[in-house]
């Protein structure tokens, strides 16, 4: 079977950095992909990492090591509108993924 | 523009009762996929389609039926046999990369 760990919830305070992280143990491993959903909402695309490293979009990156089957998002500089679900994802195959449980992030005045 | 659409928003199910919930996409998407989503968890795979004419079974496809006879469109039947049907149910299109894109979900609801 395939597992994805990542923390539940998340509390940080505006203007902050804050890492959310993700192990997994998978059948097949392409990349490691992250989403974010606010409550009601359709998840929409962050990043996606295939190789090791740090990519960086914005205020937002993401690493991937797969040697250590370990990936992270980091925020910087949050603000409110942050305030979301975050997914993590493993691309198995060429078309197909497998999310993990999600990261409810709090972000605080 | 160009996007994903999913009917109805919201659905209300009797027991015992078939219900079919729209996906259609404008992105020319080969890949196109269902997912259930319940409170407070994660995104579990129902069935997910390559090309037309042709879907593969995802985690959770016990209960659930569909049909890829256009590109543009993925059909989900939600039938009697899914004992536990109420959730969130998201469409997404992919173009063979690494980026999902996804609808707006139909939140189902049995009555």
């Amino acid at each position: 079977g395939q597992s994805l760990e990542q923390p539940s919830e998340v509390t940080a305070v505006e203007g902050a950095i804050v890492q959310i992280n993700c192990t997994y143990q998978t059948s097949g491993f392409y990349g490691l992909s992250w989403y974010q959903q606010h409550d009601g909402g359709a998840p929409t695309f962050l990043s996606y990492n295939a190789l090791d490293g740090l990519e960086e979009t914005g205020r937002f990156s993401s690493f991937l090591s797969r040697s250590d089957s370990y990936g992270y998002l980091l925020l910087q500089e949050l603000q409110m509108k942050d305030s979301a679900s975050y997914f993590c994802a493993v691309r198995l195959s060429f078309n197909k993924f497998y999310f993990g449980s999600g990261t409810k992030l709090n972000v605080k005045p | 523009d160009g996007g994903i659409t999913q009917s109805p928003k919201y659905l209300f199910r009797k027991e015992g009762q078939n219900v079919t919930l729209s996906c259609e996409q404008n992105l020319n998407h080969d890949a196109m996929y269902w997912y259930r989503q319940d409170p407070g968890q994660g995104l579990r795979l129902i069935y997910y389609s390559q090309i037309v004419n042709d879907f593969q079974k995802g985690d959770i496809a016990e209960g659930y039926s569909v049909s890829r006879e256009k590109k543009e469109s993925f059909p989900l039947t939600v039938t009697s046999a899914q004992k536990n049907p109420t959730a969130f149910y998201l469409c997404a299109s992919s173009p063979g990369t690494d980026t999902q894109y996804f609808g707006p979900g139909t939140r189902l609801t049995v009555l």
